[in-house]
């Protein structure tokens, strides 16, 4: 069956970096656009990051622009964030999402926690 | 950035009774707007796409409508699996954005 599962989460001090990435299986991965969307502890949802299904376009929120990048392996069925310059507001449960031939989310893994403390 | 605004924030009813969210958008949208449900502790579902298109196995008595800038997602009669949080979110203009939530609770 379709299934998303996020990798990389875990405490890490301001300032540093960190890379989370998302494995799917059960659906033609090259065939999607593929997103990143957060929750921080207690909130709503927010959503942050998609690349195009063949990687020709990226896309970010005004929060993370310049310090994350999106990218993606279709031989691997891999997408990742890569998460630069880490704060104390990036704390949250980040989920990757399909864009689905609907263009909304169809299916979501079951996200990875991110804690940016010192 | 597009910003949606979801009313109310908190809707208390009991099960069989209806459900009436609204979500509104600061500017224009068309008709490219999903609703999703989340439970603690879960990833969010899809429930409507495209304002009023329901998602693959979705019962009936959810139903969405709306276009422009206000948008509703009703529930005819609610069952008890149905108390949770609801987000809208957009996807007319980049950076896609969600609604801040409503929770629908039992009274």
């Amino acid at each position: 069956q379709v299934q998303l599962v996020e990798s990389g989460g875990g405490v890490v001090q301001p300032g540093r970096s960190l890379r989370l990435s998302c494995g799917a299986t059960g659906f033609i991965f090259s065939r999607y656009g593929m997103h990143w969307v957060r929750q921080a502890p207690g909130k709503g949802l927010e959503w942050v990051a998609a690349i195009e299904y063949d990687g020709s376009a990226e896309y970010y929120t005004d929060s993370v622009k310049g310090r994350y990048t999106i990218s993606r392996d279709n031989s691997r069925n891999t997408v990742s964030l890569q998460m630069n310059s880490l704060r104390a507001d990036d704390t949250a449960v980040y989920y990757c999402a399909r864009e689905g031939s609907s263009r909304a989310f169809d299916c979501w893994g079951q996200g990875t926690l991110v804690t940016v403390s010192s | 950035e597009i910003v949606l605004t979801q009313s109310p924030a908190t809707l208390s009813l009991s099960p069989g009774e209806r459900a009436t969210l609204s979500c509104r958008a600061s500017q224009s949208v068309s008709s490219f707007l999903a609703w999703y449900q989340q439970k603690p502790g879960q990833a969010p579902r899809l429930l409507i796409y495209d304002a009023s298109n329901r998602a693959t196995g979705i019962p009936a008595r959810f139903s969405g409508s709306g276009s422009g800038t206000d948008f509703t997602l009703t529930i005819s009669s609610l069952e008890p699996e149905d108390f949770a949080l609801y987000y809208c979110q957009q996807r007319g203009n980049w950076p896609w954005t969600f609604g801040q939530g409503t929770k629908v609770e039992i009274k």
